[in-house]
């Protein structure tokens, strides 16, 4: 079955870059994309951006552009995100999110998702 | 790219149906058939429950339901239950690939 495995939570300070890791498990990991979605303390969900793990092509949310990376790494199928210059307000926890498909319509739902990764920002 | 509209709230009694509402724009819900539905439960990762805007995955309950007219995505549960109360989230791809949340709807089972 399908799994993603996230890394630990994780404390930083302000000004600081956190990396977290998604290890996939049960699918071919080069067939689906990868989302990245964050979710602050009592708030909602909010879509950070995808990686096309067959050749690391990305696309960021325009509020992320230049703070966040997606990368991966196809010998161990594990995608990361770097997000750096952090601040209190990104503290959350990040999840990786699979999509259902492989077409078009088919990358725009996340039928698989990680554990989530709480990540702290505070001096 | 600015959230989906949603319902901060709604309720209702054990048996009744809701519907909560995703209002978007023509640059997003309006431009493609690909609304999808999430459930969060307190402390769990999102579940999904429609996707393109009203198929139902496998596993989920023929009482959630999903449509979608011009702007605005629509989710009902009918028969509501008390395991169903739960945060709800819209998501839309918004073109470029790209994609957008709504803010969340708390569904209270009274």
């Amino acid at each position: 079955q399908v799994q993603l495995v996230q890394s630990g939570a994780e404390v930083k300070k302000p000004g600081a870059s956190v990396t977290v890791s998604c290890k996939a498990s049960g699918y071919s990991f080069t067939t689906y994309y990868m989302h990245w979605v964050r979710q602050a303390p009592g708030q909602g969900l909010e879509w950070m951006g995808i990686i096309n793990p067959s050749d690391g092509s990305t696309t960021y949310a325009q509020k992320f552009q230049g703070r966040v990376t997606f990368t991966r790494d196809t010998s161990t199928s594990t995608v990361y995100m770097e997000l750096s210059s952090q601040r209190s307000e990104d503290t959350a926890i990040y999840f990786c999110a699979r999509p259902g498909g492989t077409t078009m319509g088919g990358t725009w739902f996340f039928d698989n998702w990680g554990q989530g990764t709480l990540v702290i920002v505070s001096s | 790219q600015s959230a989906l509209t949603q319902p901060a709230s709604v309720s209702g009694s054990p048996g009744q149906s809701i519907t909560i509402s995703c209002t978007g724009t023509s640059s997003d819900v309006g431009s493609y058939n690909l609304v999808s539905w999430y459930q969060q439960h307190p402390g769990k990762a999102p579940k999904l429950m429609i996707y393109e805007a009203s198929k139902r995955p496998s596993g989920v309950s023929n009482r959630f339901s999903g449509s979608q007219s011009g702007n605005t995505a629509s989710l009902t549960i009918s028969g509501l239950q008390a395991e169903d109360e739960a945060d709800y989230y819209c998501c839309s791809y918004a073109g470029s690939n790209t994609a957008v949340f709504g803010g969340g709807t708390h569904l209270t089972v009274l």
